[in-house]
C-alpha cells in the first residue's frame, strides 16, 4: 500500500515555543487525514483531522495544514507545553468505501524546560 | 462515558500457547480494528471487522484470528504464540470509517 512518512523522527523545542511536525503522503486519492498523539504507555489519541477540500483547520492550540500540491501535511502546536511531549503521527484514509487508515511511523516531540 | 477497553493490559505467555486478547467498545461502532505496534514499523493492521459476523485480514494477519459475534467485542486470538508476536497490541473502533479511536493497548511478551 501507499506509505505515509514523516520528515523528522525527533523534534526538540523549548517550552513556550511553537512546534511544527511534518508528514508526507504519497496517495493522491487520500481525502481525509488525521493527526494522533501517543504518550508513553498509552494508546494513540485523536488530535485533529482535515478533509482534502480544506487547506487549514484549527483546534485548541493546534493547526493542521494540508498542501495537496506537494502532498504534505503539517501539525502546528502553539505555545508548546511539557504535556505535549509525545509521539505524533499522521494517518490517511484513501476515501470512497475505504474505511482503513494508513499510519506514518511517528515523530517524537520533546519539550525542553 | 462511552469508551474502548482492552484486557489484559499486560500478558506473558510461552511459545506455542493460545492467547486471546479482548477488546470491548461501548460506542456502538460498526468498525473495529486490531493493530500491532513495534519499533521501526509503526502501527500495522492485523484484522478488522465492519460489522457482526464480518472479519477481514490485514497486512500482518498470519498467526492471528478474530471473531465478531456482537457489535461491542472483537477478540484477537494468537493460535500458537511465537516470539515474533511479542508486541504492543491496540484495538480501535470507528463509526464512519474515518476517525479511529484507540484502546489503551496490551503488552504481550512471548517467551
Amino acid at each position: 500500500g501507499e506509505n505515509v512518512g514523516l520528515h523528522l523522527p525527533t523534534l526538540s523545542v523549548q517550552e513556550g515555543d511553537n512546534s511544527i511536525i511534518n508528514c508526507a503522503y504519497s496517495n493522491s486519492a487520500s481525502d481525509y487525514f488525521i493527526w494522533y498523539k501517543q504518550e508513553s504507555g498509552k494508546g494513540p489519541q485523536f488530535i485533529i483531522d482535515i478533509r482534502s477540500n480544506m487547506d487549514k483547520r484549527q483546534g485548541q492550540r493546534v493547526t493542521v495544514l494540508l498542501n495537496k500540491t506537494v502532498k504534505h501535511l503539517s501539525l502546528q502546536i502553539a505555545a508548546t507545553q511539557p504535556g505535549d511531549s509525545a509521539v505524533y503521527f499522521c494517518a490517511e484514509n484513501m476515501g470512497g468505501s475505504a474505511r482503513q487508515l494508513t499510519f506514518g511511523s511517528g515523530t517524537q516531540l520533546t519539550v525542553l524546560p | 462515558d462511552a469508551e474502548i477497553t482492552q484486557s489484559p493490559r499486560h500478558k506473558i505467555t510461552e511459545t506455542g500457547r493460545q492467547v486471546t486478547l479482548a477488546c470491548h467498545q461501548t460506542w456502538n461502532h460498526n468498525n473495529m480494528f486490531w493493530y500491532r505496534q513495534d519499533l521501526g514499523h509503526g502501527l500495522r493492521l492485523i484484522h478488522y471487522s465492519y460489522g457482526v459476523q464480518d472479519t477481514n485480514k490485514g497486512e500482518v494477519s498470519d498467526g492471528y484470528s478474530v471473531s465478531r459475534s456482537n457489535t461491542e467485542d472483537l477478540p484477537l486470538t494468537l493460535e500458537s504464540a511465537a516470539s515474533s508476536q511479542t508486541s504492543v497490541y491496540f484495538c480501535a473502533s470507528s463509526s464512519n470509517g474515518e476517525t479511529q479511536y484507540f484502546g489503551p493497548g496490551t503488552r504481550l511478551l512471548v517467551l
